[in-house]
């Protein structure tokens, strides 16, 4: 069984600051795990992903994600939000070779001028 | 570019009408996929297909059906609408293979069921 949870349905930063959207999730195998950015009005796409190899991965638009198995974190920051990053932010898991991914519920990134 | 198109952006449906969302890509993906999305649940799997004419019931089929009768193309059917159907539907597909864990979603369907 897999699941995720978001921590936090609602997030607001001041432009130029730190981003930071949690994700926790449960997995009964290594997962892979995801962040997808839905903007208003249109479907989700993809900011990165985790698969095997390094912990610390790289996303567009200056996001990054760290693994931590201990933990079992995949935490989504930027270092200086922008105006533009305002959007619904989501975690996934997956551990189906991609047929079952589950969503967390969501994160609405609010950004303050 | 990849594309994932959905047929309409707002659709208004009376309960007990029946309903065909479709859904069309252009990468020649496999695997085709239909959600909704409900504030605060995230996106529920309703169905997702991995070939022409297969199908499998996702985590809430109940009230839905599908049908793929080409690689391109997959329909999201409500037999008879009800209004607990009201929701933002979509479409997502992906590859075979390497990378076959990313999905690229369309843009949403937003239903209303009165």
């Amino acid at each position: 069984a897999q699941s995720v949870t978001q921590l936090g349905s609602h997030v607001s930063v001041s432009e130029g600051a730190l981003v930071l959207l949690r994700c926790n999730y449960s997995s009964s195998v290594p997962p892979y795990l995801f962040w997808y950015v839905q903007y208003p009005n249109q479907g989700l796409q993809l900011l990165l992903k985790y698969t095997t190899g390094a912990t610390l991965v790289k996303g567009i638009n200056g996001f990054e994600a760290e693994f931590k198995k201990s933990e079992t974190s995949f935490h989504l920051t930027k270092p200086s939000a922008h105006m533009s990053d305002a959007a619904e932010y989501f975690c996934a898991v997956d551990n189906t070779g991609g047929f079952k991914t589950i969503f967390g519920a969501g994160t609405r990134l609010f950004v303050k001028a | 570019d990849v594309k994932v198109t959905q047929s309409s952006r707002y659709l208004v449906k009376r309960t007990g009408e029946k309903v065909f969302l479709e859904c069309v890509q252009d990468m020649d993906h496999e695997n085709m996929f239909w959600y909704r999305q409900d504030p605060g649940l995230g996106l529920r799997l309703i169905y997702f297909s991995y070939d022409v004419k297969m199908k499998e019931k996702g985590d809430i089929p109940e009230g839905y059906s599908v049908s793929r009768e080409k690689k391109e193309r997959f329909s999201l059917i409500l037999e008879s609408a009800s209004t607990n159907q009201t929701s933002m539907y979509l479409c997502a597909s992906s590859n075979w293979g390497q990378d076959q864990e990313t999905q690229y979603f369309g843009p949403g369907t937003r239903l209303l069921v009165l």
